[in-house]
């Protein structure tokens, strides 16, 4: 069975700095999506950003962009330019795309804290 | 377009209680999903259809769970005599093809006291 590990409960940083959240993973399939979601107080689970286990170019979208290590099972994710509005639970996940159900498994969520 | 809709968005319930939970997925979203999110961690798979059918119920935690999607649409996650522990956010989400984006609802918060 996949694991995703998020190691950091709790995180800040002050507005517009960088910072990056981590996660590893851990899977004996060559074929998967990962994911990093978004998870205001309104419970609203919002896509960041996606990566296919087959591309070695890092996603980015803007401000967000991922450091994929495959062979080390890493998958951490950079925030630039930091903005209120970011403070939210990031989760990592992880999407099997062999054996038919594309479920998706969490990491435990990192809080990310924004301060102006 | 409207988005993955779930109704209530809280439900209280008395432990023994039957419940249940709608999810709208986004129309023309063939693939539709619960998961269970508990307090302080991650969302947590329950089933997955695929159209009509479960393709994958293998995170129904036991027999007091039933989901349905009778038209392709419209899903209701069914829950037979509550347990405290059954309290939780449950988490609906809807894809149009395999292995794009998931997208969510704003989940159902139950709780049984």
């Amino acid at each position: 069975a996949q694991t995703v590990t998020q190691s950091q409960p709790e995180m800040s940083v002050q507005e517009a700095e960088t910072v990056t959240l981590s996660c590893t993973y851990d899977t004996s399939e060559s074929n998967y999506y990962l994911f990093w979601y978004k998870q205001p107080p309104s419970r609203q689970m919002i896509l960041v950003i996606r990566q296919e286990a087959y591309k070695q170019q890092n996603a980015t979208e803007n401000r967000f962009s991922v450091n994929f290590q495959k062979a080390a099972k890493s998958f951490s994710l950079k925030i630039s330019d930091s903005q209120l509005g970011d403070t939210a639970m990031y989760f990592c996940a992880f999407m099997n795309l062999h054996g038919g159900s594309e479920k998706l498994v969490f990491g435990k969520g990192t809080k990310l804290t924004v301060n102006p | 377009g409207a988005g993955v809709s779930q109704t209530p968005s809280n439900k209280v319930t008395e432990k023994g209680k039957y419940v249940e939970l709608r999810c709208d997925p986004i129309s023309g979203h063939t693939a539709l999903y619960w998961y269970r999110q508990s307090l302080g961690q991650g969302p947590e798979f329950l089933i997955y259809f695929q159209g009509t059918g479960a393709a994958d119920d293998s995170g129904l935690p036991n027999d007091r769970f039933f989901a349905v999607r009778p038209e392709g649409s419209v899903s209701t996650l069914k829950i037979q005599r509550t347990e405290r522990g059954d309290s939780a956010v449950y988490l609906c989400a809807s894809s149009p093809k395999v292995g794009s984006e998931q997208y969510f609802g704003p989940g159902t918060r139950l709780t049984v006291t």
